[in-house]
């Protein structure tokens, strides 16, 4: 079965300074990788996906992510984190079968300091 | 982008009542439409996978007696709580699949459910 992992419950970033979330997967084949993000109260919206192509995949608002196969890894960056960034992440792994097998990491809580 | 509208926002209710919430899609069709409940500190757990005309599929563990989806449009499902106790408190989100060639699934704005 696939799995997620965000090892970090929560981080904490001082405004402008860089910011890398981490998320590893297990799943057998080539996954499709997925960051959401979720404000408070608030659904979910897509930053960026993978499904295969170019490793390095940009998203919305300035956020990018790296697949890694051999380190199992999909994570996520941005060079200078605002304010309005302080939200929960989370990463996803699909397979091929599609979203029915959406399965989410525990998610990684981040705060923005001034 | 596609919208996916959620209705309630939140709901309190009390225990032995049920509740019913919409998810629609606003500017697209969606055959397939997932709902997900979320915990406190928690991520999200698959409840069930509604598709347009015909009985949705539940995730191991799921009551779906107790959890009744409805997809009877190809804009609509809704999930109802029947028998609401408190132990059914949680955050619900929606997602509908679509987007016709760049399909995804987007995320309604989910339903804060207390029972009281």
């Amino acid at each position: 079965a696939q799995s997620v992992t965000q090892p970090d419950i929560h981080i904490t970033v001082s405004e402008g300074a860089s910011l890398e979330l981490r998320c590893n997967y297990s799943y057998g084949a080539t996954p499709y990788l997925f960051w959401y993000v979720q404000s408070p109260g608030q659904g979910l919206q897509l930053l960026l996906k993978y499904f295969s192509g170019d490793t390095l995949v940009q998203g919305i608002k300035g956020f990018e992510a790296e697949f890694k196969r051999s380190q199992s890894s999909f994570n996520l960056r941005k060079p200078s984190v605002h304010w309005s960034d302080a939200a929960e992440y989370f990463c996803a792994v699909a397979s091929s079968s599609g979203y029915s097998t959406l399965t989410f990491g525990k998610g990684t809580m981040l705060l923005v300091s001034p | 982008g596609a919208v996916v509208s959620q209705h309630p926002s939140r709901v309190i209710c009390k225990s032995g009542t049920s509740v019913k919430i919409e998810c629609r899609s606003l500017d697209f069709q969606a055959t397939t439409m997932f709902w997900y409940r979320q915990f406190p500190k928690k991520s999200l757990m698959l409840m069930a996978t509604s598709n347009e005309g015909s009985k949705a599929t539940y995730e191991q563990g799921v009551e779906k007696d107790k959890f009744l989806i409805n997809h009877a449009s190809l804009t609509l499902s809704t999930l109802t709580v029947t028998s609401a106790h408190p132990e059914d408190s949680s955050f619900y989100i929606c997602s509908a699949l679509g987007g016709g060639v760049r399909t995804e699934a987007f995320f309604g704005q989910g339903t804060r459910l207390t029972v009281v």
